[in-house]
């Protein structure tokens, strides 16, 4: 698989364990992205990096913490998690090209927490 | 913050009709408005977006407007096939994020339907 990847493409998990889900981008791209999207509601942004910086933490709580030790790789540090927090958690990446700041999505990781 | 309304939840077409999918926004700072199509299963790919010094952007059988005095922006399907079956969203951006990022808030989805 090319583009964006992510691992595990899917997990289950209890509330107390701790558990960390990846993202990797082969795109060469500056920008990288954490969003949770649950059944019936809208794709939410999570985190944003920009060149290895996060600029964005859109009030989520601190049982999720984002690591991003390069350009290419992203991580979502998940412990107490609550059975609300179950979702399909997707990664994205971005480079601006010309008028376009196409969002390049992963599969995503289905998370199941019990 | 910025909020995207989208509209309809749901739409069935018969194939060879049009689709239209309509979204406002509240920010009047937002400038770029992608649209996604995300197939069961899959994940979100970009099929047009549009920047708001341009009112009209069209890519084969999809077209999406713009009208900023209005906030709302919408996309049209001509001519569906049953492949274009999928959830379609909206999305809107204001802010710049830095280097290659724009934070994108999105609308529910519209989940199309078209029927062979």
């Amino acid at each position: 698989e090319t583009g964006v990847t992510q691992t595990p493409r899917h997990l289950v998990m209890g509330m107390t364990n701790k558990k960390s889900l990846k993202c990797e981008q082969h795109l060469g791209h500056n920008a990288m992205y954490w969003y949770k999207q649950s059944a019936k509601k809208p794709l939410e942004l999570m985190f944003v990096y920009s060149l290895e910086e996060r600029v964005e933490n859109n009030s989520v709580p601190s049982r999720f913490s984002p690591e991003c030790p390069n350009s290419s790789h992203l991580f979502l540090h998940l412990h107490t998690l609550q059975p609300e927090d179950s979702a399909l958690y997707l990664c994205a990446s971005s480079q601006e090209e010309g008028s376009s700041y196409e969002q390049y999505f992963g599969p995503g990781t289905r998370l199941t927490v019990t | 913050g910025e909020n995207v309304e989208q509209h309809p939840s749901t739409l069935s077409v018969q194939e060879g009709d049009s689709a239209v999918i309509k979204c406002t926004y509240s920010d009047s700072a937002s400038n770029y408005f992608p649209w996604y199509k995300q197939e069961l299963g899959k994940r979100p790919q970009l099929i047009i977006d549009i920047r708001s010094n341009v009112g009209e952007k069209k890519d084969q059988r999809i077209a999406v407007t713009l009208n900023k005095t209005a906030k709302h922006f919408s996309l049209h399907i001509t001519e569906t096939q049953p492949e274009d079956s999928a959830v379609y969203f909206c999305a809107a951006s204001s802010a710049y994020s830095g280097a290659g990022s724009y934070q994108l808030t999105f609308g529910k989805g519209t989940k199309l339907s078209v029927i062979p």
